[in-house]
């Protein structure tokens, strides 16, 4: 019954690596995303995809690869990881509809780099 | 980037309380959206707001849309233990797949 769903929960790398973060999400939406949250609990838009294309793109580095399979699908590379890049990261979906555009978030990946 | 002000920044009470907390933006915004997070989980959807004026209830939760369109407030009726936890509140411009803007956060705490 999981509706937004991520792999791993928890991920620890050294500096220098690169990972990836998967997502999916059963609601039949057509929109994903990825949100970033600082220790201080601040939350960010990173990405946005709709029906597979990008469609915001906040200033990210662009060591920070998102790619869209499909639209139940959205997963997030890093490349050449920095201890800056430790935080929590979120997956979202939501409807593209006028109306019905609440966004559902996943549980999160707590990602440290040591 | 912008972020929301949502104030209190805490709050700490008692059991069977009654709380009150509000987001404010300089900008228009056309939905709002109150989310409440767990230690360790991801946001959870309370309330969604779309209409200037609009007041949504969800059990014990009671969110309104500023008419100005640029506040919103939640109000948490006869508090409960589980209630712990950050409060945040979300805005968004268009009505369809435009980003999320995040609140500060409220962090709730709640003593028996």
């Amino acid at each position: 019954d999981t509706a937004v769903s991520q792999t791993p929960k928890y991920l620890v790398t050294q500096m220098g690596n690169d990972k990836s973060i998967k997502c999916e999400q059963n609601l039949g939406h057509d929109t994903m995303y990825w949100y970033k949250q600082d220790s201080k609990k601040f939350l960010k838009i990173m990405f946005s995809y709709n029906n597979k294309e990008l469609i915001i793109n906040e200033t990210v580095p662009n060591r920070f690869s998102p790619k869209s399979p499909d639209k139940a699908h959205l997963n997030l590379h890093i490349n050449s990881l920095e201890l800056g890049d430790s935080a929590v990261y979120f997956c979202a979906s939501s409807h593209a509809r006028p109306g019905l555009s609440e966004q559902f978030f996943g549980p999160g990946t707590r990602l440290t780099v040591l | 980037g912008q972020q929301l002000n949502q104030s209190p920044q805490s709050m700490f009470i008692q059991e069977g309380e009654d709380v009150s907390m509000n987001c404010t933006s300089s900008s228009i915004f056309n939905t709002w959206l109150w989310y409440k997070q767990d230690p360790g989980e991801g946001p959870v959807l309370l309330i969604a707001l779309y209409k200037a004026g609009e007041l949504t209830s969800n059990g014990r939760l009671t969110a309104q849309f500023g008419i100005t369109r640029k506040d919103s407030f939640l109000n948490i009726s006869a508090s409960i233990p589980s209630d712990v936890g950050i409060y945040f509140c979300a805005g968004q411009r268009s009505y369809n797949t435009d980003k999320l803007i995040f609140g500060t956060g409220t962090r709730l705490q709640v003593f028996p």
